[in-house]
This record gives C-alpha cells, structure tokens and sequence, in this order.
C-alpha cells in the first residue's frame, strides 16, 4: 500500500527559506504532488513531480528522488500568508486518486 | 479554468436527518469525482470515487449505505450523509477530474458539516 510520512509542525519567519520534507513508500511510482491547504479552506494544487530532480516555480521549488522515495517542498523569501499546511499525496496503486500525507503546518512569524 | 464549487459551504443538523452536499464543476466536465473527509487536524481521507453514470467505489471503512454518492451527470455529484450522528461532523471535500487518474484534480472549497 501506500504511506506518506511528513513532519507535523514547522515553524519559520518571514522572509526566511524552509524545507518541507516527505518520504514516501508505494506500490509502483506515479508522481508525487504537493498542495498547500489554508484553514478550512480545500487544497491549492503547487506542484507535481514525476521525474528525479528539482522543479522550480516562483518562490516555491520541488524536488524528487525516486531512488529515496523522498520529496521535499523548499519555500523562499517566506511571507506571513504562507502559514498553511503542506500536503504532500500520491496516486493510490491504481493511479485513480491521491493519498494524502498528513500534513506539515508552517507557522510564518515577523 | 477548472472551478469546482460545493454547496453548501457550512450545515448545521440533527442528528438522525440527511444531509445533501453538491458538487459541480463550473467550466469542465467532470468524469471522475472524489470526495474526501477531514477531521481537524488530520489529513484529507479518501471517502469514494464516483465516475458518471456508474456506481461509486467505496474506500474501505466507509458505508456506502450511510455516505450515498450519485454521480448523475457530468458536471455534479452528490454527497448525502444519511442518519447523520455527531461522529460525522467533519470538513467533507470533493475534487473533479477530467480523466480517470489523479493527475488533473481540481479542489471545490469544502462543506463544513456539523451534527447536533
């Protein structure tokens, strides 16, 4: 089956960089995604990786290492609007909906 | 593009009534949908997937008779918590797909659902 591990809680202040680490253990590999999820709010989609490596896009990278089943979600020049939680999910085994990790929340101070 | 909208947005009920949610996707046609549960402070878990037109597949752990999901058209499905108890207050999200993996979701904004 699938499981996801994430740290619970994280906590950074503003204008500093932070690294949301997930490791992951699967049945077959189909790309790892991350979201973020404001307060009861439903989650954005950030990004999705597929491919060893690192993916930037603005101020939030993503970077994959199917070899150590790990991905972690680097956040730059971080503002007080990015306290969130981060989900990092994959496919289930039959690549037909995403499980979800349990989350990391970042907590942004000034 | 890609809007998903949930109605309605917060409910409050007794317990023991029925409790509708809908899901629509605004400007595609949806032939997947997934709807997700999270209690606070917990991850979002995977209640069932509902393609058009066809029966729902139910994770396991979820009664399919409590939780009835009917997927009648391609832009809407819906959710109806049946014989409702405090135990199902919960944060209920459903996503919509255009295919049938995960790699096109898009996210409606959640039903908060409270059972007194």
């Amino acid at each position: 089956g699938q499981n996801i591990d994430q740290p619970t809680e994280m906590t950074a202040t503003e204008g500093a960089i932070v690294q949301i680490n997930c490791t992951y253990q699967t049945s077959g590999f189909n790309g790892l995604f991350w979201y973020q999820q404001h307060a009861g709010e439903a989650p954005t989609f950030l990004s999705y990786n597929v491919l060893d490596g690192l993916e930037e896009k603005g101020r939030f990278s993503s970077f994959l290492s199917r070899s150590k089943g790990y991905s972690y979600l680097l956040l730059k020049e971080l503002q007080m609007k990015d306290s969130a939680s981060y989900l990092c999910a994959v496919p289930n085994q039959a690549g037909t909906a995403l499980i979800f990790g349990k989350g990391t929340t970042l907590s942004v101070s000034s | 593009g890609a809007v998903v909208s949930q109605h309605p947005s917060w409910v409050i009920c007794k317990s023991g009534t029925s409790v509708k949610i809908e899901c629509r996707s605004l400007d595609f046609q949806a032939t997947t949908m997934f709807w997700y549960r999270q209690f606070p402070k917990q991850s979002l878990m995977l209640m069932a997937t509902s393609n058009e037109g066809s029966k729902a597949t139910y994770e396991q752990g979820v009664e399919k008779d409590k939780f009835l999901i009917n997927h009648a058209s391609l832009t809407l499905s819906t959710l109806t918590v049946t014989s409702a108890h405090p135990e199902d207050s919960s944060f209920y999200i459903c996503s919509a797909g255009t295919s049938g993996t995960t790699y096109e979701q898009y996210f409606g904004p959640g039903t908060r659902l409270t059972v007194t």
